[in-house]
């Protein structure tokens, strides 16, 4: 079964440390990958996304991400993080060549301490 | 360039009532799908419109139906409401796959349901 596991629920990291969220998915075809960003009652933003190509991709408000066929993973990273980053994360995939549905993670929920 | 919008922002209903939300695409966008998300869940994908018909759906009782309009705006419909059925409902568009959409979903704010 189609499948996205985000192994942290929760993670509180320091103003100004580094940061990486983690996002494995299983899935039989070829993927498209996504993360999205959503603050307290608010939607869904898009950070970035993964079609082909470089496996390293960046995104906006200084977010990167790595594809790693291998270990089918998707993780998340920034160098430096700001307090407006607090925030919920979520990890998408959808199939590729397709206008399909997305199946997302149950998100990671980042809080950042000053 | 307005981006994806949904009405109601919020709603209030009783178990066994119906409800209808509303989602407007954004432009140039013709692929409506919803979305529902349970408190601290992920959302999960209910199904999605394209040229005015059902395309996909997900694993979602038949409470739970749609239409799309040829201005591509969407509805959902959703009867005899249950308590469970309390979420955020998101709707996302997305570009036609011949113009380059790749599955790339904008989504809306949302309408949060409150079911009593």
């Amino acid at each position: 079964a189609q499948s996205v596991t985000q192994p942290d629920i929760h993670i509180t990291v320091s103003e100004g440390a580094s940061l990486e969220l983690r996002c494995n998915y299983s899935y039989g075809a070829t993927p498209y990958l996504f993360w999205y960003v959503q603050s307290p009652g608010q939607g869904l933003q898009l950070l970035l996304k993964y079609f082909s190509g470089d496996t390293l991709v960046q995104g906006i408000k200084g977010f990167e991400a790595e594809f790693k066929r291998s270990q089918s993973s998707f993780n998340l990273r920034k160098p430096s993080v700001h307090w407006s980053d607090a925030a919920e994360y979520f990890c998408a995939v959808g199939r590729w060549g397709s206008q399909g549905n997305l199946i997302f993670g149950k998100g990671t929920k980042l809080s950042v301490k000053p | 360039d307005a981006g994806v919008t949904q009405s109601p922002t919020h709603l209030i209903k009783t178990r066994g009532q119906q409800v209808t939300l509303r989602c407007s695409p954004k432009s140039g966008h013709d692929t409506v799908s919803w979305y529902q998300q349970a408190l601290g869940q992920g959302p999960q994908f209910i199904f999605q419109y394209y040229e005015e018909e059902e395309r996909q759906r997900g694993n979602f009782p038949d409470r739970f139906s749609g239409h799309q309009f040829p201005n591509y705006s969407s509805e959902l419909n959703v009867n005899a409401l249950l308590l469970g059925d309390s979420a955020l409902y998101l709707c996302a568009s997305s570009l036609p796959l011949l113009a380059g959409g790749k599955n790339e979903q904008f989504f809306g704010p949302g309408t949060r349901l409150t079911v009593l």
